[in-house]
């Protein structure tokens, strides 16, 4: 089975804090994806890469970053944290092959105070 | 830009009944997925069942069955037999026939089955 882990279901940072949420998968992935999760708006995407060093704008990217130094990880950045990003944080991978489903991680509920 | 929308923000099913939820989506692609995505609370979101827009007949997977129609671009879910495990959030999806392309997810609709 896939398998994507995102290093923390439970996070609270300060505003104004560099926030780092990870993720990783173990099937050799192309694609991963990053997702904010906000009732009654349901899933909008932040960023996507879909292969190493690559990344393309979502739909919601303004205050966010990504990396995607190695093909298994891919790290959302939050450059300087501010209370509307308060939001359950989804990531994502799947085959490159267009037929194949997302594959998610169990998410990150993160605050902003 | 493609949408997805769900006009049933909540819904709710006795155990053994069926339920269908709707999913409209607006596109001008001849070619794309569908897919229904089921999160059960505080747990992963998984995949429940995908339609590829070019075969007509209408996938189902066990209790699981979709009412796929082209024309009027709707891709409902039909649950029979619902089960206490089906309570969950439903989101339906649209995906163009393209590999280095982004998932529309509509605004899901909540499920909760009552004993």
């Amino acid at each position: 089975d896939v398998k994507v882990t995102q290093s923390s279901r439970y996070l609270v940072k300060r505003t104004g804090e560099k926030v780092f949420l990870e993720c990783v998968q173990d099937m050799d992935h192309e694609n991963m994806f990053w997702y904010r999760q906000d009732p009654g708006l349901g899933l909008r995407l932040i960023y996507f890469s879909y292969d190493v060093k690559m990344k393309e704008k979502g739909d919601i990217p303004e205050g966010y970053s990504v990396s995607r130094e190695k093909k298994e990880r891919f790290s959302l950045i939050l450059e300087s944290a501010s209370t509307n990003q308060t939001s359950m944080y989804l990531c994502a991978s799947s085959l490159r092959d267009g037929n194949q489903p997302q594959h998610f991680g169990d998410g990150t509920r993160l605050s902003i105070l | 830009a493609q949408t997805v929308t769900q006009s049933q923000p909540e819904m709710s099913v006795q155990e053994a009944e069926t339920v269908t939820l709707s999913c409209t989506y607006d596109t001008s692609e001849n070619n794309y997925y569908l897919f229904w995505y089921k999160q059960p609370p505080s747990r992963q979101m998984i995949l429940v069942i995908r339609q590829e827009a070019y075969k007509q007949q209408n996938a189902t997977e066990n209790r699981f069955s979709v009412n796929f129609q082209k024309a009027a671009k709707s891709f409902s879910l039909k649950i029979s037999d619902s089960q206490l495990g089906d309570t969950a959030m439903y989101f339906c999806a649209f995906m163009k026939h393209k590999s280095y392309d982004k998932v529309i997810f509509g605004p899901g609709t909540s499920l909760s089955v009552i004993p």
